[in-house]
């Protein structure tokens, strides 16, 4: 059964970038089609972020597509998430997650403050 | 985008009884290879989301046979028949036929 663990820090301050890492375990990465980031506000609901196929295509969320990057490292069997200029709004819970969205992370929360 | 529309926002069930949530999206989500990629996610307090349904009405492993999904096109329904204390939480429905795949709102599920 494949299971995924966000991993970075909690703390990032304004203007700075988001770096998180996803890291699949009981599984190759290569298992699924494509491999998915969505995040939560405080109190709010699901957005999606973006989502990458093993082939290298990258679809990503047009309200943050100028500030996203994922990508995907086979050789550690891990996919990862940066966002640039992060403000206040980028405060969120954030989640990977597998393709049909059966398997998702624990979800690691960001607080962008200085 | 596709706009998801779920209702009510908050159901307030009595253990034991059925429930009933709406799932309504602005475009029809029958995708060109046939499938309508309609998911509902469980999200109990404090915990990542589960998906129990997916593609509109199959049931994920181990998803006990009171949770039920149904519906066509842009109309969808996620019915739990018996509510059991286990169930709280906030149910989204989501769609995965055009990108940027969207969730709805989500409806609050608690026991009366």
């Amino acid at each position: 059964q494949v299971q995924l663990q966000e991993s970075g820090p909690g703390l990032v301050k304004p203007s700075g970038t988001l770096s998180l890492t996803c890291a699949v375990s009981g599984g190759s990465i290569s298992s699924r089609n494509w491999w998915a980031w969505v995040r939560q506000p405080p109190g709010k609901g699901l957005e999606w972020i973006g989502e990458i196929y093993h082939s290298g295509s990258i679809n990503y969320n047009p309200s943050l597509k100028s500030r996203v990057t994922i990508s995907v490292d086979k050789s550690k069997n891990q996919f990862s998430l940066k966002v640039n200029s992060v403000t206040a709004a980028d405060t969120a819970v954030y989640y990977c997650a597998s393709s049909s969205m059966d398997v998702w992370g624990q979800g690691t929360t960001v607080t962008v403050s200085s | 985008d596709v706009v998801m529309t779920q209702s009510p926002l908050s159901l307030p069930v009595t253990l034991g009884q059925p429930a009933s949530i709406s799932c309504r999206s602005s475009q029809s989500l029958v995708h060109s290879d046939g499938n309508t990629y309609l998911y509902w996610f469980q999200q109990r307090p404090g915990q990542s989301p589960r998906r129990p349904i997916y593609k509109v009405s199959n049931r994920d492993s181990g998803v006990p046979d009171r949770f039920s999904g149904s519906g066509s096109g842009t109309d969808f329904t996620l019915k739990i028949s018996r509510v059991e204390a286990e169930d709280v939480g906030v149910y989204y429905c989501m769609q995965g036929t055009h990108w940027l795949y969207t969730f709805g709102q989500g409806t609050k599920l608690e026991i009366k």
